[in-house]
């Protein structure tokens, strides 16, 4: 199995400046037949289900704001929030999609500084 | 409008059996892929159960294999998960959810139900 690893396991950060999180796979996502990571990142907000935020690493979802940005590629990932707004404390998650089973990082806790 | 709700959880002893329903709804059921994925209290993510449109195609987690079985009914637009044997490391919320491929499968999703709590304990 792919193994994901998120850090860091928490941050605090002030409200409009900027996030990031990393995330790194244990082997490549990178599927070279289309160019393409594997790669998506979810927001779970307390007592919410998770949503997704970002597919193929740098792909933002439908209704998604674009302070929320994605990069990254192969085993290497960064999900960045450019404004920290109230609304964005959550647990993020990145989950590989590249082979089964699918697997998630253990998630990054965001709150606010 | 477009939502899946799961149900059918609750507390049960170990080794018991429990069985999960997941309803759909604003969505043509049949067209997608569907998953079982769980949340142990205060814990990660963890994929638990997939398949197909049809149902022909099924694949467990190792750690549920041969005590959990996934089934649908794209008549009644359900998704259903039957747990057996179950543990302690069996508690957790239990989420319906949605492959974001029509008619294919990408393994990521993008429609969650609000899931539903299996608790295991004596």
């Amino acid at each position: 199995d792919i193994v994901m690893t998120q850090s860091p396991d928490s941050l605090a950060v002030s409200l409009g400046e900027r996030a990031t999180i990393n995330c790194k796979s244990s082997q490549s996502v990178l599927y070279n037949s289309n160019n393409k990571n594997y790669l998506a990142w979810y927001q779970q907000k307390p007592g919410q289900p998770p949503k997704l935020l970002i597919n193929g690493a740098s792909t933002r979802g439908s209704g998604v704001p674009d302070r929320f940005s994605g990069s990254g590629s192969g085993t290497d990932f960064t999900l960045t929030i450019s404004s920290l707004q109230a609304e964005d404390v959550a647990v993020y998650y990145c989950q590989q999609y590249f082979s089964t089973p699918p697997t998630f990082g253990q998630g990054t806790k965001v709150e606010i500084k | 409008q477009v939502q899946l709700v799961e149900s059918g959880g609750g507390l049960v002893k170990p080794g018991g059996s429990l069985r999960l329903s997941c309803a759909a709804s604003g969505f043509t059921f049949s067209d997608y892929y569907m998953n079982w994925i769980r949340q142990a209290p205060g814990k990660g993510l963890e994929w638990v159960s997939h398949i197909s449109r049809s149902g022909r195609s099924i694949y467990y987690a190792d750690s549920v294999k041969g005590r959990f079985t996934i089934s649908r009914d794209n008549a009644k637009n359900s998704l259903y998960l039957q747990m057996d044997s179950l543990r302690a490391d069996d508690t957790a919320v239990y989420y319906c959810a949605k492959d974001v491929g029509y008619f294919e499968t990408w393994w990521y999703f993008d429609l969650w139900g609000r899931g539903t709590l299996v608790t295991v304990s004596s």
